[in-house]
């Protein structure tokens, strides 16, 4: 079964840090990863999604993930937050293949706070 | 504006009402989605609908029952629900099934 975990539920930053949002998956076979951000009172909304290809992903906003298929991993990174930043942020996983094609399994969540 | 617009916004009931949460996607995608967010759990599938064909069914007990009468609306019909059912309840969209799916803003729901 697939899996995603995402490191911690609450990071915080000052307005100008480096932002890193950790998100770790388990997979039998190559995934496709994404990420979503909901702010509140919203719904989800995709940020940036790895299938295949160039490793280092760019998103909206500025956001960038990069997939590393030897720790698992596709952390979500911004060089330097903004208060609009502030928002919950969702890992996904789905699968090329198998009788999970292309069904989502996302992570717990991690809710981001930016600090002036 | 994502183009999927869900009502009402917020809804409160009793355990005995009966209910009905709307989604309605103006994007020409071909697959619905119903979703459950509970605090500090990971988001529930609940019901895909591909063509208005259910393709998954996520074990969701008998008191949710979805409907999607055509691609551009889904239902979902509450009865006799359980406080713990008290979520936001997300629906979402697809032009191709599980792939990049748009969200509404959802439906806040309180069982009392």
């Amino acid at each position: 079964a697939q899996s995603v975990t995402q490191l911690g539920s609450h990071v915080s930053v000052s307005e100008g840090a480096l932002v890193l949002l950790r998100c770790n998956y388990s997979s039998s076979v190559p995934p496709y990863l994404f990420w979503y951000v909901q702010y509140p009172n919203q719904g989800l909304q995709l940020l940036l999604k790895y299938t295949t290809g160039a490793t280092l992903v760019k998103g909206i906003n500025g956001f960038e993930a990069e997939f590393k298929k030897s720790e698992t991993s596709f952390h979500l990174t911004k060089p330097s937050a903004h208060m609009s930043d502030a928002a919950e942020y969702f890992c996904a996983v789905s699968f090329a293949g198998g009788t999970s094609y292309g069904k989502l399994t996302f992570g717990q969540g991690t809710i981001l706070t930016v600090h002036p | 504006e994502t183009g999927v617009t869900q009502t009402p916004r917020h809804l409160v009931m009793g355990m005995t009402n009966k209910k009905s949460l709307k989604c309605e996607q103006h994007l020409g995608h071909n697959a619905m989605y119903w979703y459950k967010q509970s605090a500090k759990k990971p988001l529930e599938l609940m019901f895909v609908y591909s063509l208005e064909e259910r393709v998954e069914n996520n074990s969701v007990p008998s008191r949710f029952s979805p409907e999607c009468p055509n691609s551009s609306h889904l239902f979902l019909h509450l009865h006799t629900l359980q406080p713990e059912d008290s979520a936001l309840y997300l629906c979402a969209s697809s032009q191709v099934l599980w792939e990049k799916l748009f969200f509404g803003s959802g439906t806040q729901l309180s069982v009392l």
